[in-house]
């Protein structure tokens, strides 16, 4: 049984459009929230992590907004570009060093 | 720069062999991860240990063993493969009370026969 829940499995969005990618969990344990991003061929690499006690954070065109009382969290890409595109995967941990519970993943493809 | 390293990208093994699976890594990390990932499922967590010799079971451990001899090193043990453990492998590793998170290899796609 999946802890973290992820959607949408796949997404198309056009070169400049805005990627929203969703995930919900139940464990209140969870206290780091990661988003990781991964090539064809690579590992997964980290891409930005927010804790709970923020309701959002933005490093360049990658934001997380954190909703608590609702226990969800979202990816937001703005001006998506062709090289975004990979699969997304939101995970949660107790640590941010710890043991990370991982959503299915988002493919996403920006066309051009 | 940071490195997790996997000892083989692909591997083809026959069912009922034992199959080894290395990961190192050079950043004295304490903590060290083995997933397994598969699409529609994300990444699973078999096995992780946060010290030297030390383990601990993860969400789908059935099927393998681990070990854990020196800090830099963590293997995953298939002790008799079967088909149904072809999978992409993931070995992350990550240092305690900081805020980093983990860094991933690049995986070992191993498919039995």
């Amino acid at each position: 049984q999946q802890q973290v829940k992820q959607s949408p499995q796949s997404l198309i969005v056009q070169k400049g459009g805005i990627s929203i990618i969703n995930c919900a969990y139940e464990n209140t344990a969870f206290d780091y929230f990661p988003w990781y991003q991964q090539f064809p061929g690579k590992g997964p690499a980290l891409l930005i992590a927010i804790r709970p006690d923020v309701s959002e954070k933005k490093e360049g065109r990658f934001t997380i907004s954190f909703n608590k009382s609702a226990k969800q969290f979202s990816l937001h890409i703005m001006d998506s570009q062709p090289g975004d595109s990979a699969t997304y995967f939101c995970a949660a941990s107790p640590y941010s060093w710890g043991k990370l519970q991982f959503g299915a993943g988002t493919q996403v493809v920006v066309t051009p | 720069d940071v490195k997790v390293t996997q000892s083989s990208r692909y591997l083809v093994k026959r069912t009922g062999e034992k199959v080894f699976l290395e990961c190192v890594q050079d950043m004295d990390h304490e903590n060290m991860f083995w997933y397994r990932q598969d699409p529609g499922l994300g990444l699973r967590l078999i096995y992780f240990s946060y010290d030297v010799k030390m383990k601990e079971k993860g969400d789908i451990p059935e099927g393998y063993s681990v070990s854990r001899e020196k800090k830099e090193r963590f293997s995953l043990i298939l002790e008799s493969a079967s088909t149904n453990q072809t999978s992409m492998y993931l070995c992350a590793s990550s240092h305690l009370g900081q805020e980093e998170g983990a860094f991933f290899g690049q995986g070992t796609r191993l498919t039995v026969v």
